[in-house]
């Protein structure tokens, strides 16, 4: 069975552009959760989706958002890129049972 | 590939007792392993980490070891309270790329 995929694997982007990442959980999970991790914050939660709603919201500003799409993939949009949101960005899907399996990420450079 | 294993799904000890979570790696580049806490409904909280170039990390309740010659690291919590019960998920990074993987979590249940 393929593991959860997540793309681009790397993105430069300057600020004030905006980006989307891409997740494809493995098949058959409904639930779609995104995590930002960073050396200074560690790994902090931003958003769940199941079956195409948000089900979860981390504290994160609009500038963060998301879908999910009726085949489980998932984006991810961040707006108005500043230097800050310059992390890994982790997708993870997650069986009916709670447990996830994480992608590679996505690391993305703001500069 | 799975690169970081726990091999258990779940594990249930009695309050006051130890519980002692597994984790397996592959991947002889990791370099630094971390211990998170997932509730339901939210997402994972970091607990403990341990660096590669130590075999034992200490915090309260919470202790790390880390065997590098098995690539294998346990979490234990002493003693167990119910408000432990959780999912605990490890995750490695190698440090010369950042690449961070995660295994698929063990499910803690602590009866009282």
């Amino acid at each position: 069975k393929a593991g959860v995929t997540q793309t681009p694997r790397y993105l430069i982007k300057t600020r004030g552009q905006q980006v989307t990442l891409s997740c494809s959980p493995i098949s058959g999970h409904r639930s779609v959760s995104w995590y930002q991790q960073t050396p200074g914050q560690g790994l902090q939660f931003l958003f769940e989706y199941f079956s195409e709603t948000q089900r979860n919201k981390g504290n994160f500003p609009g500038r963060f958002s998301g879908r999910q799409f009726s085949n489980s993939r998932s984006e991810m949009n961040v707006s108005t890129l500043e230097l800050g949101d310059s992390a890994l960005y982790l997708c993870a899907s997650t069986t009916d049972t709670d447990t996830q399996y994480f992608g590679p990420g996505t690391r993305l450079t703001v500069l | 590939d799975q690169q970081v294993k726990q091999n258990s799904p779940s594990l249930s000890v009695q309050e006051g007792r130890i519980s002692i979570l597994n984790c397996d790696y592959t991947n002889s580049m990791f370099d630094y392993f971390l211990w998170y806490k997932k509730y339901p409904a939210e997402g994972p909280t970091f607990l403990i980490s341990i660096s590669s170039i130590k075999d034992k990390n200490e915090d309260g309740r919470f202790t790390v070891f880390l065997n590098k010659s098995a690539k294998h690291l346990s979490l234990h919590i002493v003693p167990s309270q119910p408000g432990d019960s959780a999912v605990y998920f490890c995750a490695a990074i190698a440090g010369n790329n950042n690449d961070m993987r995660f295994g698929a979590g063990t499910r803690l249940t602590v009866k009282p």
